[in-house]
């Protein structure tokens, strides 16, 4: 039972271009959406992170788009840099019991020079 | 501040031997868990603790044992290696059981022939 749902698998983008990466989830408990990064050999790391109360959340280049009616929320990655190549993993979790994080099943991006 | 530590980094083990992975943290996190990391399955949550004296199973936790005696330490124990645990594994820990950032060890890629 995959509760949160990532796509695509892999995504190749030209530099300066914007990079999409979509998740849907079906626990409505859940009210804590994070995006990790990770780059080859190392271990993911907090990108942004968002909860439920708002819509939108950027931080420089990366913003979170959020829409709770629809369960879901998706990254975007402005003017895209070959330094940005990474796997990307949405995640959720709740607030509540395990209070681990459910991560989806991972976006690897590519960006072109 | 080393933040998460795991040894070792690369393992080989034969079906039926034993090991623990070690992860140490040096934050004074409260929260710390294990993730298995398959290609296509994201991360997945094997073991958790929400501090000295208290685990828990998450979704994968069969041919798993942890303990945490201290805040700092949050050993894996692979009771019986098989080849289907394969996989590269990350310890993680947070400042408090919460919703709030995951910092990551840098894995073990462990392979069982």
């Amino acid at each position: 039972q995959q509760q949160v749902k990532q796509s695509p698998q892999s995504l190749i983008v030209q530099k300066g271009g914007i990079s999409i990466i979509n998740c849907a989830y079906e626990n409505t408990a859940f009210d804590y959406f994070p995006w990790y990064q990770q780059f080859p050999g190392k271990g993911p790391a907090l990108l942004i992170a968002i909860r439920p109360d708002v819509s939108e959340k950027k931080e420089g280049r990366f913003t979170i788009s959020f829409n709770k009616s629809a369960k879901q929320f998706s990254l975007h990655i402005m003017d895209s840099q070959p330094g940005d190549s990474a796997t990307y993993f949405c995640a959720a979790s709740m607030d509540t019991g395990r209070r681990a994080l459910t991560f989806g099943s991972g976006t690897r991006l590519q960006v072109q020079p | 501040n080393a933040g998460v530590t795991q040894t070792p980094k690369f393992q080989v083990l034969k079906t039926g031997q034993s090991m623990t992975l070690q992860c140490a943290q040096d934050m004074n996190h409260e929260y710390m868990s294990w993730y298995r990391q398959d290609p296509g399955m994201g991360l997945r949550l094997i073991h958790y603790s929400v501090g000295a004296g208290i685990t828990d199973q998450g979704e994968v936790p069969n041919g798993y044992n942890v303990s945490r005696s201290t805040t700092e330490d949050f050993p894996l124990r692979l009771l019986s290696a098989a080849p289907s645990q394969t996989s590269v594994y990350f310890c993680a820990s947070s400042r408090h059981v919460s919703n709030t950032e995951a910092f990551f060890g840098q894995g073990t890629r462990l392979t069982v022939v």
